[in-house]
């Protein structure tokens, strides 16, 4: 267990619906990521927050967003959903802005019908 | 910006033998390389990580080089198990903690 939870573990919608996926990081982490992992893909960075700011962007979608709040846990907000939206995201998190470890949470994974 | 190319994507291998993966990545601005284990389904999970200013780093059966001259970097796992079938990924790390994955390493452990 890395101490990084998600919510919820499954999720199925269909197209066109909005999602929102939350992620509460490790007891003294500051910074969130999150990543997109497709089907027999690599994990593809979304996006990552420090202490409740953006601090770094990858190949996130408009039609996504996310926000780190006071408390630090992060919410992915996904809309407009399509079908090639399905995939596992996973939230990671690390202690500061250096290079430091990141550490896993277990996942959501999303289904689009 | 930062381009991790990994290989081979598929590496079978009997138990007891090593199993070796390899990674190149493009940014000379890079320093902080992790390799991550995951299992169908799962998380992945930290196995092992290097930074630039050492060379090689060994933790029981797994040890990573690195060559910065040559941007690259490997995974040696030694007398493999089947417990150690799994996918592996490297990743570079080119600043404020973005971690750029590789494709990735399928490695299956026949007993």
């Amino acid at each position: 267990d890395s101490g990084v939870t998600q919510t919820p573990k499954h999720l199925i919608t269909a197209t066109g619906q909005r999602v929102t996926l939350r992620c509460s990081p490790r007891s003294g982490d500051l910074s969130v990521y999150w990543y997109q992992q497709s089907l027999d893909q690599g994990l593809q960075f979304l996006i990552q927050y420090y202490n409740g700011e953006e601090r770094a962007k990858g190949n996130i979608l408009e039609r996504f967003s996310a926000q780190q709040f006071p408390d630090l846990h992060s919410e992915l907000n996904l809309s407009s959903l399509e079908l090639g939206d399905s995939a596992l995201y996973f939230c990671a998190s690390s202690v500061g802005g250096g290079q430091d470890t990141q550490y896993f949470g277990p996942g959501t994974r999303l289904t689009v019908l | 910006g930062e381009n991790v190319e990994q290989h081979p994507s598929t590496l079978s291998v009997q138990e007891g033998d090593s199993a070796v993966i390899k990674c190149t990545y493009s940014d000379s601005a890079s320093n902080y390389f992790p390799w991550y284990k995951q299992e169908l389904g799962k998380r992945p999970q930290l196995i092992i990580d290097i930074r630039s200013n050492v060379g090689e780093k060994k933790d029981q059966r797994i040890a990573v080089t690195l060559n910065k001259t040559a941007k690259h970097f490997s995974l040696h796992i030694t007398e493999t198990q089947p417990e150690d079938s799994a996918v592996y990924f490297c990743a570079a790390s080119p600043g404020f903690q973005k971690l750029v994955f590789g494709t990735g390493t399928r490695l299956l452990v026949s007993p």
